[in-house]
């Protein structure tokens, strides 16, 4: 099967840095995505990550490793308004290209 | 604002009944997709479409069931509803059919007592 893992939890200190780290079982994939969702709000697109490497976007980073079936997202300079799920997705090769997502992670960020 | 609309933003009804909802993709956008959101849990994908065609199909149930219209809009319909079909339902578009790139609409929260 197919399957993503992300922790469910992660807690920072407001001004740090964080990662939260995707993990996943699949055949093959085109590339991995993040999306932040706030409580009560609709996901948010933050990046795609198709080839191995780190793509940069302001304060949030995303690698991904195909050979350790691995990725993250790195939050850096936390604010309050970061505090959110985030979501990883892969998009699958194959016959159904529906997006496979991880349970999310919940960020709280404390002063 | 991602340019996803949907209606109603809310809607409350009981056990049994009928609702629609309404989603219009971002501009140029061809492809539509469903998911449901129950609280506190993750994404779960219903249903896709493109260009006004089926294209995939998820964990949707056979008392739902959607389309796309000619000018891209879609409508999911929810039928004899249950206490446990309340959640958010979320329309997202993009514009390539097989993408990791999708633009979501702030949801429809469907309630049913």
């Amino acid at each position: 099967g197919q399957s993503l893992e992300q922790p469910s939890e992660v807690t920072a200190v407001e001004g740090a840095i964080v990662q939260i780290n995707c993990t996943y079982q699949t055949s093959g994939f085109y590339g991995l995505s993040w999306y932040q969702q706030h409580d009560g709000g609709a996901p948010t697109f933050l990046s795609y990550n198709a080839l191995d490497g780190l793509e940069e976007t302001g304060r949030f980073s995303s690698f991904l490793s195909r050979s350790d079936s691995y990725g993250y997202l790195l939050l850096q300079e936390l604010q309050m308004k970061d505090s959110a799920s985030y979501f990883c997705a892969v998009t699958p090769r194959g016959s159904n290209y529906q997006l496979i997502w991880g349970a999310g992670t919940k960020l709280i960020i404390k002063p | 604002d991602s340019g996803v609309t949907q209606t109603p933003k809310h809607l409350i009804t009981a056990t049994g009944q009928r609702v629609t909802l309404r989603c219009s993709p971002r501009s140029g956008d061809l492809s539509v997709y469903w998911y449901q959101q129950s609280l506190d849990q993750g994404l779960q994908f219903l249903i896709q479409y493109y260009n006004g065609e089926e294209r995939a199909k998820g964990n949707i149930l056979e008392r739902f069931s959607a389309q796309q219209f000619p000018d891209l809009h879609s409508e999911l319909n929810l039928s004899s509803l249950e206490l446990g079909d309340s959640a958010l339902y979320f329309c997202a578009s993009s514009l390539r059919e097989y993408t990791g790139e999708l633009f979501f609409g702030e949801g429809s929260r469907l309630t049913v007592l």
